[in-house]
C-alpha cells in the first residue's frame, strides 16, 4: 500500500465549477501538507502549504487537512480552463528531513 | 518561474553512459532535493543536501550520486545508464531545509 493515495482521474468539469481534489495517507507522522500544480512537461509549482490540521485559503484555492481521518483536500472555486493540469498532493515530516512523499497526481480538465 | 535552474533541459544518451545533471537553487536557499519522475513510479525522492552536507537519502540507486558545492549548486551524476533510467529529474530547493520546496523545470533524460 502506498503511503499517499490519490485518484489519478482524469476529472473533467465545466468552466466555473467547484473542483474538489483529495488525498489519503497512512503515515501519522506527516505534519506538512502541500499541493502542487504541474503542467505538461513542466516542474511542479507549489500552490498551497499547510501545517497540521485546519483550513487555508488563497484566492480561489482552499486547502483542508483532517489529520484524524488522514485526509486532505484542495478546493478550486470558479475553475478556469487555465487550471487544467495535474494536481499533486505531497506530505512531509520534520523527522524525515522534510522529504516530500507525493501522491500519483490527479489530472484535471476544465472545459470552456 | 520558481528561481531554481536546471541544465540541461533535455539529454539523450546511450545505455552504459554517464551523465551529469546540474541544479542552481533559488538565491539564499541552503537545501537542495533531487526527485525522479517516471510514468510508473510518479515523483520519487532521491537525495537531499543541506549547505554542502548530505542530509537524507531515498531510493537512490548505487549508480547514482550527488553533491552540493560551496556555492550551493548541486550535481546529480548518473552512471552505467539503463533504459529504465529514462525519466524527468527534478531539483527543488528550500530556504532552510524546511517543508516548502520549489521545483525547477526538470531535465528530461532519455536513454536509448
Amino acid at each position: 500500500q502506498k503511503e499517499v493515495e490519490q485518484d489519478p482521474g482524469p476529472l473533467s468539469v465545466p468552466e466555473g465549477a467547484i473542483v474538489s481534489l483529495n488525498c489519503t495517507y497512512s503515515n501519522s507522522a506527516f505534519q506538512y501538507f502541500m499541493w502542487y500544480r504541474q503542467y505538461s512537461r513542466k516542474g511542479p509549482e507549489l500552490l498551497m502549504y499547510t501545517y497540521s490540521s485546519g483550513n487555508k485559503e488563497d484566492g480561489r484555492f482552499t486547502a483542508q487537512v483532517d489529520k484524524s481521518s488522514k485526509y486532505i483536500s484542495l478546493f478550486i472555486r470558479d475553475s478556469q480552463p487555465s487550471d487544467s493540469a495535474t494536481y499533486l498532493c505531497a506530505m512531509s515530516s520534520m523527522d524525515s528531513s522534510y522529504k516530500l512523499i507525493f501522491g500519483s497526481g490527479t489530472r484535471l480538465l476544465v472545459r470552456p | 518561474d520558481s528561481g531554481v535552474t536546471q541544465t540541461p533541459k533535455h539529454l539523450i544518451t546511450a545505455t552504459g553512459q554517464r551523465v551529469t545533471l546540474r541544479c542552481s537553487p533559488r538565491s539564499g536557499d541552503l537545501s537542495v532535493y533531487w526527485y525522479q519522475q517516471s510514468l510508473d513510479q510518479g515523483l520519487q525522492f532521491l537525495i537531499q543536501y543541506y549547505n554542502g552536507e548530505e542530509r537524507a537519502k531515498g531510493n537512490i540507486l548505487e549508480r547514482f550520486s550527488a553533491q552540493q558545492f560551496p556555492d550551493l549548486h548541486s550535481e546529480l551524476n548518473l552512471s552505467s545508464l539503463e533504459l529504465g533510467d529514462s525519466a524527468l529529474y527534478f531539483c527543488a530547493s528550500s530556504p532552510s531545509g524546511g517543508p516548502e520546496a520549489f521545483f525547477g523545470q526538470g531535465t528530461r533524460l532519455t536513454v536509448v
